[in-house]
């Protein structure tokens, strides 16, 4: 079965760029979506499709794919963004999420 | 604004089955281009997609709770279920309900405020 993998923690400290992996077998060739689950809240989306933003999430987060690795960039971090961060794709009509990364803002 | 609204029994006993429903508003479960699901979070653990049904009764299950899921669109009560079969402590966990677009590289736009279920005798 098709399996995403992700460091379970990045530290940054304000200001910074926090830079999120993902990582699967030709993944590159796959959608990837990006879900921010904050405590006691529901999971949100924050990228799709590779490097779309739904309305609503600042432009400080994009995303890029290719190759075996999926990306998520948080320029300018803020304490709010700390958080889980999970990506996710599909493989043959099965949905598929990283293992999670727990994001620190020092 | 749609809202996902879940509910059900907080406690299963195991080998038992889990029923939750989800309640739509602010869009139609009937709604011919959405897909509606559930994905799971165990305690301390990550995100777990279960299944999802369109509204004309199209279901795409995941391959390892195959055997024992049935998701099914209720569009006279505006809202779709999840019934697991043969429950154990391995499926207590956060049930969210969402929301999808496509069937093929979907990704969750929307989510429900989740239901916590245990399983214990």
């Amino acid at each position: 079965s098709y399996e995403l993998t992700q460091p379970p923690s990045v530290s940054v400290s304000p200001g910074q760029t926090a830079t999120i992996t993902c990582s699967g077998d030709k993944l590159g060739d796959k959608y990837a979506s990006w879900y921010q689950v904050k405590s006691g809240q529901s999971p949100a989306l924050v990228i799709y499709q590779d490097t779309k933003r739904p309305s609503g999430i600042p432009e400080r987060f994009s995303g890029s794919n290719s190759g075996n690795t999926a990306t998520l960039s948080i320029s300018g971090t803020q304490a709010m963004d700390e958080a889980d961060y999970y990506c996710q794709a599909w493989d043959n009509y099965n949905v598929v999420f990283g293992g999670g990364t727990k994001l620190t803002v020092l | 604004q749609l809202q996902l609204q879940g509910s059900g029994p907080g406690l299963v006993k195991p080998s038992e089955t889990l029923s939750l429903t989800c309640s739509v508003s602010g869009d139609s479960v009937s709604s011919t281009s959405d897909y509606w699901g559930w994905i799971r979070q165990s305690p301390g653990k990550g995100l777990e997609w279960i299944g999802s049904v369109s509204y004309f009764g199209h279901t795409y299950y995941n391959p390892s709770l195959k055997s024992r899921i049935t998701i099914s669109v209720d569009t006279s009560k505006k809202g779709f279920s999840l019934q697991l079969s043969s429950v154990t402590a391995a499926d207590t966990a956060l049930y969210y309900c969402v929301r999808h677009a496509t069937v093929t590289h979907p990704h969750f736009d929307s989510w429900g405020q989740g239901t916590l279920v245990t399983v214990s005798s």
